[in-house]
């Protein structure tokens, strides 16, 4: 069947560190993934997206990797922030119209 | 402020019940996609249109129905509620009908069903 993991155990991490998350998935072949930042009780905000035909992507302190071998993207975080604390989402359309979403992982950075 | 309106922000309902959810999408943004996330599953697709038209399907129950009007809001009906339908409820937009781009999500309306 089709599945999008990430890391369900909280990622706590010291201020200042780069936080690292993960999202893998099985019996999918996207074309695009997306990264998006939820804070808790809000819509989900929108943070970067990766082609299929991209290695890595950057956007100020983010970094978005996706190896299609591996069915793995890396989301890094550098000199995070407490700020940064949120519930982070891959996503990916495996077909067609829909974008279907991983559980999240939770990122706590403490000061 | 992602530009998508969503009303109500919350809503208390007993079983048995319908509601209506409404989204009003981005300026000039064609698609409306509707999303469930309750605690123990995530964000849950449940449908997408585009101008008007449905594209794609999820895991929508047959108690729930939706459609894209002319002006391009969206309405989200839920009927013959049950407790296990309690959920935020997201509508999210973007300007094309693929998902080559990013969406936008509005704040959600927190359904609770007594």
């Amino acid at each position: 069947s089709q599945k999008i993991e990430q890391n369900s155990e909280a990622l706590n991490i010291q201020e200042g560190k780069t936080a690292t998350l993960t999202c893998n998935y099985t019996n999918y072949s996207p074309a695009y993934l997306q990264w998006y930042r939820q804070d808790p009780g809000r819509g989900p905000v929108f943070l970067l997206l990766i082609r299929e035909n991209e290695k890595e992507k950057r956007k100020e302190r983010l970094k978005v990797t996706f190896d299609t071998t591996l069915k793995q993207s890396l989301f890094h975080i550098t000199a995070s922030q407490p700020a940064d604390s949120a519930t982070y989402l891959c996503a990916l359309n495996p077909y067609g119209n829909k974008l279907v979403f991983g559980a999240g992982t939770i990122l706590r950075v403490k000061s | 402020d992602s530009g998508v309106t969503q009303t109500p922000k919350h809503l208390i309902t007993a079983t048995g019940q319908r509601v209506t959810l409404r989204c009003s999408p981005r300026s000039g943004d064609l698609s409306v996609y509707w999303y469930q996330q309750s605690l123990d599953q995530g964000l849950q697709f449940l449908i997408h249109y585009y101008n008007g038209e449905e594209r794609a399907k999820g895991n929508i129950l047959e108690r729930f129905s939706a459609q894209q009007f002319p002006d391009l809001h969206s309405e989200l009906n839920l009927s013959s509620l049950e407790l296990g339908d309690s959920a935020l409820y997201f509508c999210a937009s973007s300007p094309e009908p693929a998902l080559n781009t990013e969406a936008f999500f509005g704040q959600g309306t927190r359904l609770t069903v007594v």
